[in-house]
């Protein structure tokens, strides 16, 4: 059985730090690509980012640009989002999902069940 | 960036009735298009994936169309655990991007 487990989230004063991780199981980690995907408080879904299954190619939204960094270790099963300099407007559920992407289709199939970012004072 | 837009954004049905929601993309997306399901407090689900195809263990009585910049989710028969919310999303191109949504209630 697929399994993401995010955590890591909290509240954290605004300029802060907070690092992110999920924990795959159930699936070969190092042959998909994995996303995290937010969602601020009664809003909508956010995609913020992609990284391939062995680290070499990186890809953000535009609002977390220099600020969240996604990394992954393959052999611990693990993805991560460094985030930094975290303002009121990044506070959301995070999810990490993970993608597939093949010739033709390009999906999501698999989601954790979210932690919440709280950027505050 | 390509924008989603969803319409409506809410709609009330009963149970029984056939749903459609639409959407469309700003500029020509093929057939990257994915709808996923979600309900309060749970993370989203896949449930059509590159417009029309249904992803395993999703009932039959959801499906999808369309190409280009305009797609659509139906919903035949909707069924108690149908209300949710559900969202659009284009994989043709990054940043990747959602519609807003659109919530199913009961009437």
């Amino acid at each position: 059985e697929v399994q993401l487990v995010e955590s890591g989230g909290g509240l954290v004063q605004p300029g802060g730090s907070l690092r992110l991780s999920c924990a795959a199981s159930g699936f070969s980690f190092s042959s998909y690509w994995m996303s995290w995907v937010r969602q601020a408080p009664g809003k909508g879904l956010e995609w913020v980012a992609n990284i391939k299954e062995d680290g070499s190619e990186k890809y953000y939204v535009d609002s977390v640009k220099a600020r969240f960094t996604i990394s992954r270790d393959n052999p611990k099963n693990s993805l991560y989002l460094q985030m930094n300099s975290l303002r009121a407007e990044d506070t959301a559920v995070y999810y990490c999902a993970r993608r597939q992407w093949l010739v033709g289709k390009d999906l999501m199939d698999y989601w954790g069940q979210g932690t919440l970012v709280t950027v505050s004072s | 960036d390509i924008q989603m837009t969803q319409s409506p954004s809410s709609l009330s049905a009963s149970v029984g009735d056939r749903v459609t929601i639409t959407c469309r993309a700003s500029q020509t997306i093929s057939s990257y298009l994915n709808w996923y399901q979600q309900k309060p407090g749970k993370a989203p689900k896949l449930l059509i994936y590159t417009a029309s195809s249904l992803q395993s263990g999703v009932p039959s009585r959801f499906s999808g169309s369309g190409s280009g910049t305009d797609f659509t989710l139906t919903i035949n028969s909707l069924q108690p655990e149908d209300f949710a919310t559900y969202y659009c999303q284009q994989s043709y191109s990054s940043p990747l991007t959602f519609g807003q949504g659109t919530n199913v209630e009961i009437k």
